[in-house]
C-alpha cells in the first residue's frame, strides 16, 4: 500500500462551484499535513499546513484532517478559474524521519 | 528577493554524461532539499540538508550527489546520466524550524538520450 493515496482526476468544475479534494494515508506516525498547489510547468507552492486533526481556514480554503480515519480534504469554495491546478497532498511524521510523502497530485480545472 | 532559483531550466544529456543542477536560494533557509517529479510517480525526495555542511539521502538517491558548503546553495550532481533519470528536478527550501518545503523553484526539466 502507498503511503500517500490520492485519485489523480482530473476533475472539472464550473466556475463557482466548491471543490473536494481528498487524500488517505496509511502511517499512523504522521502528524503534519499539507497541501501544494502547483501550476503548469511551475514547482509546487505552499498552500495550506495543519498539525493533527481539525480544520484550518484561509480565504477560500478549508484543510481538514481526520486522523482517526486517515483522511485529508481540501475544500475551496467559490472556485476561480484562476484555482485550475494540480493539487497535491503531502504528510510528514514528528522526530521520525522528517522526510515528506507526497501524494501524486489531483488535476483540476474550472471553467468559466 | 528572488526566492529559490534553478538552473538550467531546461537541459538534454546523453548517457553517460554528468552535470550539476544548480539551486541557490536568498531567504537565509536552513533546510534545502531535492526532489524529482515523474508522471504517475509523484514528488520523490533525492537528498536533503539541514544546515551548511550536513547532507543525508531521501527516497531516492541512487546516482545523484549533493553538498551544502553555503547556506544559499545546494547543487545537484548526476555522475553518469542514465535515461531513467529524465525527469523534471525541483529544488525547495525552509527555515530551520519547519521540515516541509515552503518554496521551491521553478524546475530543471532533463532528458537524458
Amino acid at each position: 500500500q502507498k503511503e500517500v493515496e490520492q485519485d489523480p482526476g482530473p476533475l472539472s468544475v464550473p466556475e463557482g462551484a466548491i471543490v473536494s479534494l481528498n487524500c488517505t494515508y496509511s502511517n499512523s506516525a504522521f502528524q503534519y499535513f499539507m497541501w501544494y498547489r502547483q501550476y503548469s510547468r511551475k514547482g509546487p507552492e505552499l498552500l495550506m499546513y495543519t498539525y493533527s486533526s481539525g480544520n484550518k481556514e484561509d480565504g477560500r480554503f478549508t484543510a481538514q484532517v481526520d486522523k482517526s480515519s486517515k483522511y485529508i480534504s481540501l475544500f475551496i469554495r467559490d472556485s476561480q478559474p484562476s484555482d485550475s491546478a494540480t493539487y497535491l497532498c503531502a504528510t510528514m511524521d514528528q522526530g521520525g524521519s522528517e522526510k515528506l510523502v507526497f501524494g501524486k497530485g489531483t488535476k483540476l480545472t474550472v471553467n468559466p | 528577493n528572488a526566492g529559490v532559483t534553478q538552473t538550467p531550466k531546461f537541459q538534454v544529456l546523453k548517457t553517460g554524461q554528468s552535470m550539476t543542477l544548480q539551486c541557490a536560494q536568498d531567504m537565509n533557509h536552513e533546510y534545502m532539499s531535492w526532489y524529482r517529479q515523474d508522471p504517475g510517480m509523484g514528488l520523490r525526495l533525492i537528498h536533503y540538508s539541514v544546515g551548511a555542511g550536513i547532507t543525508d539521502q531521501g527516497e531516492v538517491p541512487n546516482g545523484y550527489n549533493v553538498s551544502r558548503s553555503t547556506t544559499e546553495d545546494f547543487p545537484l550532481r548526476l555522475l553518469s546520466a542514465a535515461p531513467s533519470q529524465t525527469s523534471v528536478y525541483f529544488c525547495a527550501s525552509s527555515y530551520s524550524t519547519a521540515r516541509q518545503p515552503q518554496h521551491f523553484g521553478d524546475g530543471t526539466r532533463l532528458s537524458i538520450l
